[in-house]
């Protein structure tokens, strides 16, 4: 079973400053990977798709990168709005199936 | 736009069986996987399982032997139950579409979760 790793767990920054977050798999999964925040109290929000397409609506200063087992999520420049949970997520061939990382809690400092 | 609706009992006792369903709206629903994802108290997200309109299914295989999912493409709903339950269990329940533009099969649709605990 592929397992997902997040990095780091926590991430305290400030309106304005670029965030970079991490999602390493313990094997290849190619570029079937996507990211995700997640805000209290509501679904998780598709942002990244195939590891680097921004999904329909999502604002440029998002962005993805990585292929294999190393993946980044990078915000090029945080807005109050963005400060949340994100999590990677991949799909597996066989058996059929999605697994998603811990996640990384971006939080203002 | 699509949008998703999901109901069920939100309080069961161990031993019981979940059961909750969601209803897709606006949007086309054949030609689509439909996932149910759920997400304990303070922890992570885990993918329990998806039906196409076809009914085919896969799995979580460390839910496989309790989880059923069932589709009523007359509704276009798709349905969870999950038996046996124990305090284990408990969680914010979504449903959720996976998406065709890629090949990750992202989630790019979500219900509005339910929250379903499991206590004596």
């Amino acid at each position: 079973e592929i397992v997902l790793t997040q990095s780091p767990a926590t991430l305290s920054l400030s309106p304005g400053e670029r965030a970079t977050l991490s999602c390493r798999a313990s094997q290849s999964v190619s570029s079937y990977l996507a990211w995700y925040q997640q805000k209290p109290g509501q679904a998780p929000r598709l942002l990244i798709y195939d590891a680097s397409n921004r999904a329909t609506g999502i604002p440029a200063r998002f962005s993805g990168s990585g292929s294999g087992t190393d993946f980044t999520l990078t915000i090029s420049s945080l807005e109050p709005e963005d400060f949340a949970v994100y999590y990677c997520q991949q799909r597996r061939n066989w058996p059929p199936g999605f697994t998603f990382g811990p996640g990384t809690k971006v939080e203002i400092k | 736009q699509v949008q998703l609706q999901q109901w069920g009992a939100g309080l069961l006792r161990p031993s019981e069986t979940l059961s909750l369903t969601c209803a897709v709206y606006g949007g086309s629903f054949s030609g689509f996987y439909w996932s149910w994802v759920r997400q304990s108290p303070g922890k992570g997200l885990e993918w329990i399982g998806e039906i196409n309109h076809g009914g085919s299914t896969n799995y979580n295989p460390s839910l496989k032997s309790r989880v059923t999912i069932s589709v009523d493409t007359s509704k276009n709903q798709f349905s969870l139950r999950l038996s046996s339950v124990t305090a284990s269990d408990t969680a914010v329940y979504y449903c959720a579409r996976e998406d065709l533009v890629g090949a990750t099969g992202a989630f790019d649709c979500w219900g509005q979760g339910t929250l379903v605990t499991v206590s004596s």
